[in-house]
């Protein structure tokens, strides 16, 4: 079974400053790695995904996550944020093998202050 | 670009009513799943369905959930008596192949009263 941890339910920012959400999974079995966002009023929308090879993975939209095995981390970060980023964002995981379901953190919800 | 759709939107019942949420995967997918969001809380996984079949359901899955497939291209989740704790997003995921992405409809917010 897997778990998902983000630390972090509330992440307010100022438009153009960095920003790093944090994500920690257990699992004893190799995972794929997600992240999501939620728009106001708005369904899941998939920002980017870790499946195999580079352990750095990059979004249109300027968000990048790093997977790293050791820590069991997927931190999502973004060097300089938009008005338009603020939503709701989850970190998710699945197992590799066949028709295993995500399982979701609780979602940090990123505020981005003109 | 094909993506997952669902209706309704919004629905409103009255608790002990049935209701039937409805999805349409992305067409040339083969792994159909449900969730749910209760308001403010985490997306929960319910059942995975493949090769008209359940492959796996959560202990949130009880009696009152079925899933079916009627034809090529729906795929419903059917609660037969609703409860006021049932109140949430709905949401329905696809993927192409095992391992794949899942791709997330819009979702059905359904309340009941």
């Amino acid at each position: 079974a897997q778990s998902v941890t983000q630390l972090d339910s509330q992440v307010p920012v100022f438009e153009e400053a960095p920003v790093e959400l944090r994500c920690n999974y257990s699992s004893s079995v190799s995972v794929y790695l997600f992240w999501y966002v939620q728009y106001p009023n708005q369904g899941l929308q998939l920002l980017l995904k870790y499946l195999s090879g580079s352990t750095l993975v990059e979004s249109i939209n300027g968000f990048e996550a790093e997977f790293n095995k050791s820590q069991t981390s997927f931190h999502l970060r973004k060097p300089s944020v938009h008005i338009s980023d603020t939503a709701e964002y989850f970190c998710a995981v699945s197992g590799v093998s066949g028709n295993t379901p995500l399982v979701f953190g609780k979602g940090t919800r990123l505020s981005v202050i003109a | 670009e094909p993506e997952v759709t669902q209706t309704p939107s919004h629905q409103v019942t009255q608790m002990g009513q049935e209701v039937i949420l409805r999805c349409v995967p992305i067409s040339n997918h083969l792994y159909f799943y449900w969730y749910r969001q209760i308001l403010g809380q985490k997306v929960e996984f319910l059942v995975s369905f493949y090769n008209n079949e359940i492959s796996e359901k959560s202990e949130i899955f009880d009696d009152q959930f079925s899933v079916e497939r009627p034809d090529g291209s729906n795929f419903t989740l059917k609660i037969r008596s609703t409860k006021l704790e049932d109140s949430a997003m709905y949401f329905c995921a696809s993927k192409r192949g095992p391992g794949g992405t899942q791709y997330f409809g819009p979702g059905t917010r359904l309340l009941v009263l």
